[in-house]
């Protein structure tokens, strides 16, 4: 079964700072999705990467995925309060739509 | 309404107790699907429908659970007698479904569920 392994766990920035999270297969990813938690809250959807090299961004978010398709980053370019929460990495299977979520980071930002 | 919408929010129960939690999917939806999330770590699938058709259970973790969506829209979790191992977060996510291959999927704000 497929298994994804995010790093750091949890990370402590100051406001303005840019920071990455990485997100890591044991299999080749077919489709990739990144999704924001807040605390009592459901995920929501930030982006989803399919192809391999393949680079998106939205607002100051940029996700990427390599072209080995087995690792994807998030980077969050001067970090704000609103950027606080648990990022989590989902992957798709081939033919399924069911994901399989990597256990997620918990971002803190400090002013 | 314009997301997906679950209740109750929370929910507790004594254990042996059954529970039903509700999922009203985005309108118009075909795919639906329920994860269980454990504190502190990522959803973990749990059943998936195509309309009213369970295509998935490969993750229901045991025969006291039991998922339906007798209409292709709103879908019930029931847990009979519930544990204390039970307490999780249930999520609800819809997707558009259909003929794409990759869907994104939508979430719900989720049910807490406590066994005490």
């Amino acid at each position: 079964s497929q298994e994804l392994e995010q790093s750091p766990q949890s990370l402590i920035v100051q406001e303005g700072k840019n920071l990455t999270i990485n997100c890591t297969s044991s299999k080749t990813l077919y489709g990739l999705y990144w999704y924001k938690q807040k605390y009592g809250e459901g995920l929501i959807f930030l982006m989803m990467l399919q192809k391999g090299g393949e680079e998106k961004s939205h607002e100051k978010i940029t996700a990427k995925l390599d072209e080995k398709k087995q690792q994807s980053s998030l980077h969050i370019t001067a970090s704000q309060p609103s950027h606080a929460g648990i990022y989590l990495c989902g992957a798709a299977n081939f033919g399924n739509e069911k994901l399989t979520f990597g256990t997620g980071t918990r971002l803190t930002i400090i002013p | 309404g314009a997301g997906v919408s679950q209740s109750p929010r929370y929910k507790v129960a004594k254990r042996g107790q059954d529970v039903a939690l509700r999922c009203d999917p985005i309108s118009g939806h075909v795919s639906l699907f329920w994860y269980q999330q454990a504190l502190g770590q990522g959803p973990e699938f749990l059943t998936y429908f195509q309309n009213e058709a369970q295509l998935d259970k490969s993750g229901l973790p045991s025969d006291r659970f039991f998922a339906e969506r007798p209409e292709g829209s709103v879908s019930t979790l029931k847990i009979q007698r519930t544990q204390q191992e039970d307490s999780a977060v249930y999520l609800c996510a819809s997707s558009p479904g259909g003929t794409h291959l990759i869907n994104i999927q939508y979430f719900g704000a989720g049910t807490r569920l406590s066994v005490l």
